[in-house]
């Protein structure tokens, strides 16, 4: 059964800083790993998605990488600002189109 | 870009009664759709995935009679929670998967809060 863990649990950092959030996942067949943003009482916003044959992805300041064989992801945030205050769920999907969600890191920027 | 819509986006229910919440692909088919819970603090749990034309299938814990599941169309799926208790008080997200992109994309809703009185 895959489990995917997420460290830190929460995380507080002042505002211009870089960070790193982890993921890790115990079954290493995956078909691609995405990482999403949920505000308080909001949906799920899909923030970058790699595929299993990937390394990496990049989209403004963020930066998701994935190691598949070691089964870890990380996403970066670069020059964090208070707007990307929110919890970032790591989610896994086997070759079946069910997803599993990591615990969520929330993290708080403060300015 | 891809939107589903769920309604309503928030519902206040009397213990007993049954309370339905509907999920649309509003910009592209999808043959499959899911359902997940979430709990204060805590992450999306799977309840069940839904298949266009055929009975959806439950995870293990979910009761099927409960949570009344209907995809009569590639666009709406339904979720029904009958007979409603506090406990079934929750956040509930469902989730429609593109297959007409290069890479399958699961697309989320923006979730129901659903309060049982």
């Amino acid at each position: 059964k895959q489990e995917v863990t997420q460290i830190p649990a929460a995380l507080s950092v002042p505002e211009g800083e870089n960070l790193v959030l982890n993921c890790s996942f115990t079954d290493s067949a995956i078909y691609n790993l995405q990482w999403f943003r949920q505000d308080p009482g909001k949906g799920l916003t899909s923030l970058l998605l790699i595929q299993s044959s990937q390394r990496e992805q990049t989209s403004g300041r963020l930066n998701a990488s994935l190691d598949k064989s070691s089964g870890r992801s990380t996403l970066y945030i670069a020059a964090s600002q208070p707007g990307d205050s929110a919890t970032y769920l790591c989610a896994v999907r086997p070759i079946s189109p069910r997803l599993t969600f990591g615990e969520g890191t929330q993290l708080t920027v403060n300015p | 870009g891809a939107v589903v819509s769920q309604h309503p986006s928030r519902v206040i229910c009397k213990s007993g009664t049954s309370v339905k919440i509907e999920c649309r692909s509003l910009d592209f088919q999808a043959t499959t759709m899911f359902w997940y819970r979430q709990f204060p603090k805590q992450s999306l749990m799977l309840m069940a995935t839904s298949n266009e034309g055929s009975k959806a299938t439950y995870e293990q814990g979910v009761e099927k009679d409960k949570f009344l599941i209907n995809h009569a169309s590639l666009t709406l799926s339904t979720l029904t929670v009958t007979s409603a208790h506090p406990e079934d008080s929750s956040f509930y997200i469902c989730s429609a998967l593109n297959l007409n992109r290069t890479v399958r994309t699961q697309y989320f809703g923006p979730g129901t809060r659903l309060t049982v009185t």
